[in-house]
């Protein structure tokens, strides 16, 4: 069984900040989603990574497949990032299996 | 861009009432899957569906429960009996047989929200 830990639990940044969240996990995976929810409760796809690193806008996740780590970067941050960001893992197939979650990171952005 | 869609957004029902949440996956994904969030909670796994059978399911998922793909577009998740204990955001989501954009499409829809009383 997949523990997926995260952390912080809870992160307040000033508009502007950089931003990182870490993800960890304990046993080997296929694939690492990072996930974004919304105060309405839907949940949108950011990226999902192998190895290596993803770059979308302002957006930067990095997995350390030896370490069993993976962070999610926000550059430049804004009070519309407000969300919660939750890493979940998978261990099928490369575009199959179940998602294993993390009890995701409450971030809250100020103006 | 192709979107899960999941009805009713918001369904209260009696405690023993059956309950049916709705789900229109991607139309050329192949894998479907139920997902389960209790308020405060980690998001929870319930069900895998694939070619038409369930290929994995968590402890989760009892004899209350059920998924059909009745028409080959909805997906359906099924509660026979309602506990207080089901009151939770149900999401669905499904993800291709082919690679489809950076995430292999693995597409969540909005989710329902289950009040039993």
């Amino acid at each position: 069984k997949n523990e997926v830990e995260q952390s912080p639990q809870n992160l307040t940044a000033q508009e502007g900040e950089f931003i990182t969240i870490n993800c960890s996990y304990s046993v080997g995976i296929s694939a690492l989603h990072w996930l974004q929810q919304h105060p309405g409760g839907g949940i949108v796809s950011l990226f999902m990574l192998s190895s290596g690193k993803k770059k979308h806008g302002r957006l930067i996740a990095t997995i350390n497949i030896q370490e069993k780590h993976s962070s999610l970067h926000i550059t430049a941050s804004h009070p519309r990032d407000s969300a919660v960001y939750i890493c979940a893992v998978r261990s099928g197939g490369t575009s199959y299996g179940k998602l294993t979650f993390g009890q995701g990171t409450i971030l809250t952005v100020h103006p | 861009e192709p979107e899960v869609t999941q009805t009713p957004s918001h369904q209260v029902t009696q405690m023993g009432q059956e309950v049916i949440l709705r789900c229109v996956p991607i139309s050329n994904h192949l894998y479907f899957y139920w997902y389960r969030q209790i308020l405060g909670q980690k998001v929870e796994f319930l069900v895998s569906f694939y070619n038409n059978e369930i290929s994995e399911k968590s402890e989760i998922f009892d004899d209350q429960f059920s998924v059909e793909r009745p028409d080959g577009s909805n997906f359906t998740l099924k509660i026979r009996s309602t506990k207080l204990e089901d009151s939770a955001m149900y999401f669905c989501a499904s993800s291709g047989g082919l690679r489809t954009g950076s995430n292999y499409g693995y597409t969540f829809g909005s989710g329902t929200r289950l009040t039993v009383v």
